[in-house]
């Protein structure tokens, strides 16, 4: 079945430095792909999402693109801040809202 | 515009009870998912409801029902609770049902079964 693999965390990093979460999936057919966002105490944030191959998604300085060939949808951002600290979660759906996350990558950014 | 409520946001139960769960989505939203979070098993469909119909269900025992109102509020239900079954249970609310619809989610309800 449909399923998501993203690196094990965590990750810290520095104010400002460069981050790339990776994140493969396996499926059929064309998935819609996604990667959302949790803060402590709060519920799933959609980050960004892409609907087909090529497709780059982006928001608040975070992109990821649709690898068909790779089967990818890596997460990376230029310059991270300490407010960008919280676990990040990529998705995968097909035809319905039965969506299939990965076990989620908890990021620190330290001032 | 208020965004997804659940309630209660925090409760204990012991085994063999049973909990309800409640879900308000946004307003306009039809399409009500559930999801199970726990440390070990990560984020797990429950079940979809979409106009009062139950769409999808995940591979979870029966011990574990919802439904869905009239004005798309939804419920889920767990009977005959084990110390398993102790987790975040997040709701999420979307415009309609399909594949590239955004969930909105609730900050969920979190079961501590002892």
């Amino acid at each position: 079945g449909d399923s998501v693999t993203q690196m094990e965390g965590p990750v810290t990093l520095s104010e400002e430095a460069f981050l790339t979460i990776n994140c493969t999936y396996t499926a059929t057919g064309y998935p819609s792909l996604f990667w959302y966002v949790q803060y402590p105490g709060e519920g799933l944030q959609l980050l960004l999402k892409a609907t087909k191959a090529d497709d780059k998604g982006s928001n608040k300085g975070f992109e990821a693109t649709y690898r068909k060939e790779t089967t990818s949808f890596h997460l990376e951002k230029g310059s991270v801040q300490v407010s960008d600290s919280a676990v990040y979660f990529c998705a995968l759906s097909h035809n319905n809202n039965d969506m299939r996350f990965g076990a989620g990558t908890r990021l620190t950014v330290k001032p | 515009k208020a965004g997804v409520t659940q309630t209660p946001r925090y409760l204990i139960k012991t085994r063999g009870q049973q909990v309800t769960l409640s879900c308000s989505p946004i307003s306009g939203h039809r399409s009500v998912s559930w999801y199970q979070q726990t440390p070990g098993q990560g984020l797990q469909f429950l079940f979809e409801y979409f106009s009062e119909t139950q769409r999808n269900k995940g591979n979870f025992p029966g011990r574990f029902s919802g439904r869905q109102f009239s004005n798309s509020r939804s419920e889920m239900n767990v009977s005959t609770l084990e110390l398993g079954d102790s987790a975040l249970y997040l709701c999420a609310s979307s415009l309609e049902t399909g594949g590239a619809n955004v969930l909105t989610f609730g900050a969920g309800s979190r079961l501590t079964v002892l």
